[in-house]
């Protein structure tokens, strides 16, 4: 079964620090989207992505946040300048085509800034 | 409004019981999809199942039901004989066609042997 691959799986960052978060969508995947969980809490959506542009994009998805797909199989989150209330577990989706068709999920990147 | 509530925050329940987890959506759509996912510890998010808003039927599948009411804007899940390997969170979610994914907070389960 094709997967949405995450990595790193944990990465701990110094508070101000830039992070990426790295993902693999599934390859005939054409939406891409990242969704963030603080700990204990529920799975809230951050930014959807289809056509090498931000197709809608949460409140929580301030300027410190911004999406790119480099090359033709990875989609990227970078967090500029990383705070404490960003310690979460942040995931990657695709989909296949437009109204969720084939959504999948990775499992996650759990982010840690301390 | 677009809401998903999960009234029930955590349940404990003993092995080999019948459990229902409940879910209340809130949408203005006539087209929309529904979801259960499950967070096991290790904190993936696992499908479960997605229903679209014109297909009512209840659906079984091995231990777990789903029964869709769309006059009460409910969308249960049940498990039937639990195990413990049941134990996690429950979330339920809603799309439009907008794509993106509303979640429920979840209903933490306990399966106790």
């Amino acid at each position: 079964e094709p997967e949405v691959t995450q990595t790193p799986s944990h990465q701990v960052t110094q508070m101000g620090q830039e992070v990426i978060l790295r993902c693999v969508p599934i390859s005939n995947h054409l939406y891409f989207y990242w969704y963030r969980q603080i700990l204990g809490q529920k799975v809230e959506f951050l930014v959807s992505f289809y056509n090498n542009e931000i197709s809608e994009k949460s409140e929580i998805f301030d300027d410190q946040f911004s999406v790119e797909r480099p090359d033709g199989s990875n989609f990227t989150l970078k967090i500029r300048s990383t705070k404490l209330e960003d310690s979460a577990m942040y995931f990657c989706a695709s989909s296949e085509a437009w109204g969720n068709y084939g959504y999948t999920f990775g499992s996650g990147t759990r982010l840690t800034v301390v | 409004a677009q809401k998903v509530t999960q009234a029930q925050t955590e349940i404990s329940v003993v092995e080999k019981e019948d459990v229902t987890l409940d879910c209340v959506y809130e949408t203005r759509d006539t087209t929309y999809y529904l979801f259960w996912y499950k967070q096991p510890p290790s904190g993936e998010l696992v499908f479960l199942i997605r229903r679209n808003s014109f297909d009512e039927q209840n659906e079984i599948s091995g231990r777990y039901s789903w029964n869709f009411q769309k006059s009460t804007s409910s969308f249960n899940f049940t498990i039937t004989a639990s195990q413990v390997v049941d134990s996690a969170v429950y979330f339920c979610a809603l799309s439009h066609q907008d794509d993106k994914i509303i979640f429920g907070k979840g209903t933490r389960l306990h399966i106790l042997p």
